[in-house]
């Protein structure tokens, strides 16, 4: 099986503009969640999403945006950015959120605001 | 705020030796989760070990969970330098919940 695939792996943008991220997810899997990873905060979870549906979101400000489609792909979107967005975007996949299960990672992408 | 703090900070050992990393947490949960973390890549899922659980195997890795002390600890016996990454616990509070991370700890294997 294929792992959980995120597009693209490197990305440089300005401040001010604004980003779109993509995560595929391991065929199956209906639940995809996304986080911030800096060094100072650590792992941050930004939102997840079951079935198109956002269940869960954390506490980032409105700039920081998901979907999910009918085929589980997911992205995330951020706009007018900021020096403090450069972080490494992880997202992960499983099976379910109903019953607990592991969730798999990307390899994730690195956001680099200048 | 983060749910699991992992201590310590960070662990460096010779190769051959056991590992012991330590994980609290704060409120109840429903499973408490490892994973692991290479450099700048992607987290791998190492154990789950459900809140009915005390003990759980698999290979070089031994996790316990105490949710009397909320806390739990993860062993690896017989570290290689393969095994220098930074783990994470991650606690799961049940269904529509989200998965929480501590800051993690940084394992360091001399060859």
């Amino acid at each position: 099986k294929a792992g959980v695939t995120q597009t693209p792996r490197y990305l440089i943008k300005t401040r001010g503009q604004q980003v779109t991220l993509s995560c595929s997810p391991i065929s199956g899997h209906r639940s995809v969640s996304w986080y911030q990873q800096t060094p100072g905060q650590g792992l941050q979870f930004l939102f997840e999403y079951f079935s198109e549906t956002q269940r869960n979101k954390g506490n980032f400000p409105g700039r920081f945006s998901g979907r999910q489609f009918s085929n589980s792909r997911s992205e995330m979107n951020v706009s007018t950015l900021e020096l403090g967005d450069s972080a490494l975007y992880l997202c992960a996949s499983s099976l379910s959120r109903v019953v607990s299960y592991e969730q798999y990672f990307g390899p994730g992408t690195r956001l680099t605001v200048t | 705020s983060q749910q699991g703090e992992e201590d310590p900070q960070a662990l460096s050992i010779q190769e051959g030796e056991n590992a012991t990393m330590n994980c609290s947490y704060k409120t109840s949960i429903n499973n408490l989760q490892w994973y692991r973390q290479n450099s700048g890549r992607g987290l791998v899922h190492l154990i789950l070990i459900r809140s009915n659980e005390r003990e759980k195997h698999s290979g070089r890795l031994r996790v316990t969970l105490d949710t009397s002390k909320k806390s739990s600890s993860l062993l690896i016996t017989a570290s290689r330098a393969a095994d220098t990454a930074s783990y994470f616990c991650a606690t799961d509070p049940g269904a529509n919940s989200k998965l929480t991370f501590g800051k993690g700890i940084t394992l360091s294997v001399r060859p």
